[in-house]
């Protein structure tokens, strides 16, 4: 069964603080990503990775960073949170080759206070 | 300017009944669509993909696509109870993407006995 495990579920941080979200997959997909998810915005997408240490910016790549030193893990980092970044973060992996099919962990919502 | 933008909802069926779901996309290179489904407290997972134009079946589910209007949409027949969700309609972005996903903002479907 494919696998995509988000470190931690819930995570309750304050402003300034440095954030790691950490997501595994199990499926040797080249392809990762970090989308949030916020009402009424759907899924924006911050990095994607299509490599090992390879990344691109998304679509709201400010205020985040990403690293990709293995395959299966593609972490992201805040490097100072703020309030803006109180959200829900999904990560997904699909293979290289793309169908669109991007199989997502269980997501990890981040609350900065 | 959204570059997915689907109708907005919430959208509110009685069981049986047929539900329409639809979405533009601004994008004219884009060459794949799918339509994801996310109940409440899980993450995203794919129910259909289109490639090309016309109708596309599986099940009690249709998708329809329409690249000269850019417009696709989502057809739920005999809806039930179960089908309550939000509805991402999802688009790859023209050119070299690596399967990068562009969202819309999702349409919550209520089915109601």
């Amino acid at each position: 069964d494919v696998k995509v495990t988000q470190s931690s579920r819930y995570l309750v941080k304050r402003t300034g603080e440095k954030v790691f979200l950490e997501c595994v997959q199990d499926m040797d997909h080249e392809n990762m990503f970090w989308y949030r998810q916020d009402p009424g915005l759907g899924l924006r997408l911050i990095y994607f990775s299509y490599d090992v240490k390879m990344k691109e910016k998304g679509d709201i790549p400010e205020g985040y960073s990403v690293s990709r030193e293995k395959k299966e893990r593609f972490s992201l980092i805040l490097e100072s949170a703020s309030t803006n970044q109180t959200s829900m973060y999904l990560c997904a992996s699909s293979e290289l080759v793309p169908t669109g099919e991007l199989f997502f962990g269980e997501g990890s919502r981040l609350t900065v206070l | 300017q959204k570059e997915v933008e689907q109708n907005s909802g919430p959208l509110s069926v009685p069981e049986g009944a047929i539900a329409s779901l639809n979405c533009t996309y601004s994008d004219r290179g884009s060459q794949s669509f799918f339509w994801y489904r996310q109940y409440s407290g899980k993450s995203p997972e794919l129910i259909m993909s289109i490639y090309s134009n016309g109708d596309k079946e599986d099940g009690r589910f249709t998708a329809q696509l329409n690249k000269a209007s850019q417009y696709v949409s989502l057809l739920i027949r005999d809806s039930q109870p179960s089908d309550s969700a939000t509805y991402l309609c999802a688009v790859t972005a023209g050119g070299t993407s690596y399967g990068k996903l562009t969202f819309g903002q999702g349409t919550i479907l209520t089915v109601h006995p």
